[in-house]
């Protein structure tokens, strides 16, 4: 079955500056890799989303690039801003027609930006 | 964006006593549901898929007649946590499948459950 490393599990930036959290998953299937945002107490809220069949897609200050050959795929914020505190999670999934296989969760990353 | 909503958002029951936990997808049909359960400072794991109409499958080591899923329409999803012991006591989330062409999965705000 799949399985998502995601990495670093805290990352700490000061406001204004970038931040990457990087994930890397096993089954070369997996075609759906989204990013969700979790703050305390509620539930994930997707941010972006990225398919097998782009390489690399962008959202305001927000950017997601896949390398399906080597199996990882990273989100990068930029311009980093305390709002965006939070634990961010990336998941993978294969994803067909009406179908949807179970998202597969990275541990999740806590994101401190220190303004 | 799509929204799913979660109700109650927190609760507290007795020992021994069940809980129902709604999902609903409020603005597009999701032929299937996800509930999960999150641990404190932990990732979210998954515990069984509810497609309507028929029975929800669960994930290995959880206990399918404990956790009572129903999903008896395209935009409502229940959980019945039965005979809820402290043990229970959990933050649990539902997510939903928007095929709306793009097959993407949104998640409700999450139910803190305490058992007491």
């Amino acid at each position: 079955g799949e399985n998502v490393e995601q990495h670093p599990s805290t990352l700490s930036v000061q406001e204004g500056d970038s931040a990457v959290i990087k994930c890397t998953y096993s089954d070369s299937a997996s075609n759906y890799f989204p990013w969700y945002k979790q703050e305390l107490g509620k539930g994930p809220q997707l941010i972006i989303d990225i398919r097998s069949n782009v390489g690399e897609k962008k959202d305001q200050r927000i950017a997601v690039t896949l390398n399906k050959t080597a199996k990882h795929f990273s989100l990068h914020i930029t311009e980093t801003q305390p709002e965006d505190s939070a634990v961010y999670f990336c998941a993978a999934t294969l994803n067909y027609g009406g179908s949807q296989g179970n998202l597969i969760f990275g541990k999740g990353t806590k994101l401190s930006v220190k303004p | 964006g799509a929204v799913v909503s979660q109700h109650p958002s927190r609760v507290i029951c007795k020992s021994g006593t069940s809980v129902k936990i709604e999902c609903r997808s409020l603005d597009f049909q999701a032929t299937t549901m996800f509930w999960y359960r999150q641990f404190p400072k932990q990732s979210l794991m998954l515990m069984a898929t509810s497609n309507e109409g028929s029975k929800a499958t669960y994930e290995q080591g959880v206990e399918k007649d404990k956790f009572l899923i129903n999903h008896a329409s395209l935009t409502l999803s229940t959980l019945t946590v039965t005979s809820a012991h402290p043990e229970d006591s959990s933050f649990y989330i539902c997510s939903a499948l928007s095929g709306e062409g793009r097959n993407t999965i949104y998640f409700g705000e999450g139910s803190w459950l305490t058992v007491v």
